[in-house]
């Protein structure tokens, strides 16, 4: 029978066009934020991180907002290309906390269009 | 540096049968962490160590679970008995205190 799965948010882009994902993160003290990538039969990837005295990092067609008064994160690349087909998960710790426990969010779907 | 290695990629098993996961972090990390993950449940975490030592096993799912980390460079997750809910992908990641993690590429897990 039909198996009922995590129902992941999904955003489906355009090649080429800019995507926006978003997370609400959980603790308020937390410190650390992380970005994953997970491709189909893949473990998650590191992507791009920030740290709570930052409200925005830049990497490779990457960006990281940070809006500690409403906790939330978002990620946003540029230029969305098909290999960036993936689930996203953000993750959030407090920077060298001594247990070095990641929270993981459920995780959003992106799916690129060519 | 070859990353976190995990062995087997994929295990199918019979209900009942022992089963055996294993993982080698990256040379240096001194956190080690073992996730299961469904669709149901998404990513989980199910026992992390730091430096050898196991710090947190709350998520393990009962008794039948165990895992066990004898030095640096080497860890194990242990089914026994195996139970089709057990079916899952288990993901082993490393990382330095601290700091983000590095995943393996997970071993797919088939209890038939």
């Amino acid at each position: 029978g039909e198996s009922v799965g995590l129902h992941l948010p999904t955003l489906s882009v355009q090649e080429g066009d800019n995507s926006i994902i978003n997370c609400a993160y959980s603790n308020s003290a937390s410190d650390y934020f992380i970005w994953y990538k997970q491709e189909s039969g893949k473990g998650p990837q590191f992507i791009i991180d920030i740290r709570s005295n930052m409200d925005k990092r830049q990497g490779q067609r990457v960006t990281v907002l940070l809006n500690k008064t409403v906790k939330h994160l978002s990620l946003q690349i540029a230029a969305t290309q098909p290999g960036d087909s993936a689930v996203y998960f953000c993750a959030e710790n407090k920077w060298g906390g001594s247990q070095g426990n990641l929270i993981f969010g459920k995780g959003t779907k992106l799916s690129v269009k060519p | 540096d070859a990353g976190v290695i995990q062995s087997p990629r994929h295990e199918v098993t019979e209900m009942g049968q022992e089963v055996t996961l294993r993982c080698k972090p990256i040379s240096g990390h001194n956190s080690l962490f073992w996730y299961r993950q469904t669709m149901m449940r998404g990513l989980e975490l199910l026992i992390y160590f730091n430096n050898n030592v196991p710090i947190d096993d709350s998520g393990m799912p009962e008794d039948r679970f165990s895992a066990k980390m004898p030095n640096a460079s080497f860890s194990t997750l242990k089914i026994q008995p195996s139970e089709p809910r057990d079916s899952a992908v288990y993901f082993c990641a490393s990382s330095l205190s601290g700091g983000g993690y590095t995943f393996g590429s997970g071993t797919r897990l088939t209890v038939v």
